[in-house]
Formats: structure tokens, sequence, C-alpha cells
């Protein structure tokens, strides 16, 4: 699996939007690029995912360049709630085990 | 989506002694599921691939005879961690695969925090 590349931590206050970045430049043609998140001493929760276009769902919204060596993760309207560890993975389907990395730590404030 | 059980969410065992962790799929069958070690601070690194009704596959590094993985039906693995010791204290997470429908994912447990005393 292509490895990824995400700062440690970020901030963000509470209602503006989350834009986590990650770069996977040697992902391969047919790797999804996935999202998982995990609140302190929980198990990961799947956010998103997508292949080439943007995908956006209840929860965010993934955009990926054209040349898919990188995304960013937009949680919209942050909230106290979401402050986690998000992971950005390419892998060929969740389905497979899966190599988390570090993360980012994204922390939401008041 | 799919839910995913352990049992226990916590445990505290004397060193020396052996822990038995289950991992439960609770509305569907899953053939693989997988076991991921979390140390403080750090991320999930895979610790074995368990496939129902044959042996485990363990990443390089971790002791098959300590960590022993048992999946015996399509909605149970347990793994053991025999003679644990307070270097094995850690966050253990299973996953277990789903596959249906065309869908092909894979969903976590809650985790089981392990302290050895």
């Amino acid at each position: 699996d292509a490895k990824t590349t995400q700062p440690p931590s970020m901030d963000c206050a509470e209602g503006r939007a989350a834009n986590l970045p990650c770069n996977h430049s040697t992902i391969s043609g047919n790797e999804y690029v996935y999202w998982y998140r995990q609140i302190h001493s929980q198990g990961p929760q799947y956010i998103i995912h997508g292949l080439k276009n943007n995908e956006t769902n209840e929860m965010a919204s993934l955009i990926i360049t054209e040349d898919r060596k990188s995304s960013t993760l937009i949680l919209p309207h942050a909230t106290l709630r979401d402050t986690a560890v998000y992971y950005c993975i390419v892998s060929l389907l969740s389905g497979y085990a899966l190599n988390f990395g570090k993360g980012t730590s994204l922390l939401v404030t008041p | 989506g799919a839910v995913v059980s352990q049992h226990p969410s916590r445990v505290i065992c004397k060193s020396g002694t052996s822990v038995k962790i289950e991992c439960r799929s609770l509305d569907f069958q899953a053939t693989t599921m997988f076991w991921y070690r979390q140390f403080p601070k750090q991320s999930l690194m895979l610790m074995a691939t368990s496939n129902e009704g044959s042996k485990a596959t363990y990443e390089q590094g971790v002791e098959k005879d300590k960590f022993l993985i048992n999946h015996a039906s399509l909605t149970l693995s347990t793994l053991t961690v025999t003679s644990a010791h307070p270097e094995d204290s850690s966050f253990y997470i299973c996953s277990a695969r789903y596959m249906a429908g065309g869908l092909d994912e894979q969903f976590f447990g809650p985790g089981t925090r392990l302290t050895v005393l």
C-alpha cells in the first residue's frame, strides 16, 4: 500500500470548517483514499473514501487532486465532538488490513 | 453500518496470567477478522489476520505462541495473550471484514484496554 503523510496536529475553532490535508504521492491507479478517525480510547470510525472524484456524505467532504497525489478531508462545521485523530489511508479496499500511519490530531476549540 | 463488539472492554491482570479477548460480528458473518494493537500516543499496528477455519497470519515481530488467535466461527475471533507481562499492556482493537452486495469493508470494534500489573 502507498504511504501517506499528514501534519501531526491541527487546531480548529468550533463552527468553522476543518481542512485536513494528506499527501499520497505514490498512490497507484486502483487504490482508494480512505479516511477514518479515532476518538480517544475508541475504535476507528469510517468517515469517507474516494478514488478520483470528490465525495460528500453526511459527515464530511473529500477533495482529491486531479493527479491523485494529495487529498483534503473537510469537516464543514467542526464541533467539539470532532476532536480526534484523523487517519488518511490508501488501500485497494478497506476490507484489507489497513496501514494507519500516524494521523493528524485535530483539536476543536470553543 | 455493521456492528463489531469486543469483550471485555477493559481488563486488568497479574503478570504471568493469560487473558482472552473476544471479537464478535453481531449482524454479519466475517470470514476475515483483523487484530490491531495500539500503544499510548501511537497509531494502530496490525498484529495478525484471522481467517475462519484456518491458522492466523501474524505480522513480523508478533509472537504467534504468545498471542493465540482462534477464529472458530464466522462471527467470533478470540485473541489470547499468554503469560502476559507489563509490556503487553496496550489497547487491542479487532475489526471484521464485511463482504456483501458488492461491498468489501472493514468495521472496527470498540477496543479492549489491557493492563498487566
